[in-house]
């Protein structure tokens, strides 16, 4: 079965700062792979996805990121974050006819 | 615009009591799930739906059931049985089986029992 792992729980970044936040996954097939973000108390809004291709993906919000196979990682990154970029970022990973799983998420704290 | 409307947005529950939890989409999707959100959980699918008429259950299906009579419409009741019910609740829909997977979600419905 699919798994995704988030190490980080909480991140705390300052504004202007650069992040990258991690993801590891386990899936036998080549995987389909998402970043999702949440704002307190919302549904959960796509960032950006990867299928195939260019290993390097673009997002809303100048979020991007990078598929790795041999590490089983998909890292999300952003240049420089603002403070409206604080809140729950969740990765995941399509397999099977049950949806996506989801990792735990990290919680994205931004310092002034 | 087309999206998904989940109610009520909270709600509150005594013991013992069953609740309804409403999830009307309009994006024409075939696939429509539910899942529950705890601090610390991430998502857990609760029950799924790939066609009218006819859902799976997911991996905490305990003390939750689902109906799918129309295509645009995914109720969820969380019984008595489900032993903790307090929680997040969201609804989720995707088009059919050649769809690249994508979730669209609703914004959810805090559940809370007294």
């Amino acid at each position: 079965a699919q798994s995704v792992t988030q190490p980080d729980i909480h991140i705390t970044v300052s504004e202007g700062a650069s992040l990258e936040l991690r993801c590891n996954y386990s899936y036998g097939a080549t995987p389909y792979l998402f970043w999702y973000v949440q704002s307190p108390g919302q549904g959960l809004q796509l960032l950006l996805k990867y299928f195939s291709g260019d290993t390097l993906v673009q997002g809303i919000k100048g979020f991007e990121a990078e598929f790795k196979r041999s590490q089983s990682s998909f890292n999300l990154r952003k240049p420089s974050v603002h403070w409206s970029d604080a809140a729950e970022y969740f990765c995941a990973v399509k397999g099977g006819a049950d949806g996506l799983t989801f990792g735990k998420g990290t919680h994205l704290i931004i310092q002034p | 615009d087309g999206g998904i409307t989940q109610s009520p947005k909270y709600l509150f529950r005594k013991e013992g009591q069953n609740v309804t939890l409403s999830c009307e989409q309009n994006l024409n999707h075939d696939a429509m799930y539910w899942y529950r959100q705890d601090p610390g959980q991430g998502l857990r699918l609760i029950y799924y739906s790939q066609i009218v008429n006819d859902f799976q259950k997911g991996d905490i299906a305990e003390g939750y059931s689902v109906s799918r009579e129309k295509k645009e419409s995914f109720p969820l009741t969380v019984t008595s049985a489900q032993k903790n019910p307090t929680a997040f609740y969201l609804c989720a829909s995707r088009p059919g089986t050649g769809s690249t997977g994508e979730l669209f979600f609703g914004e959810g419905s805090r559940l809370t029992v007294l």
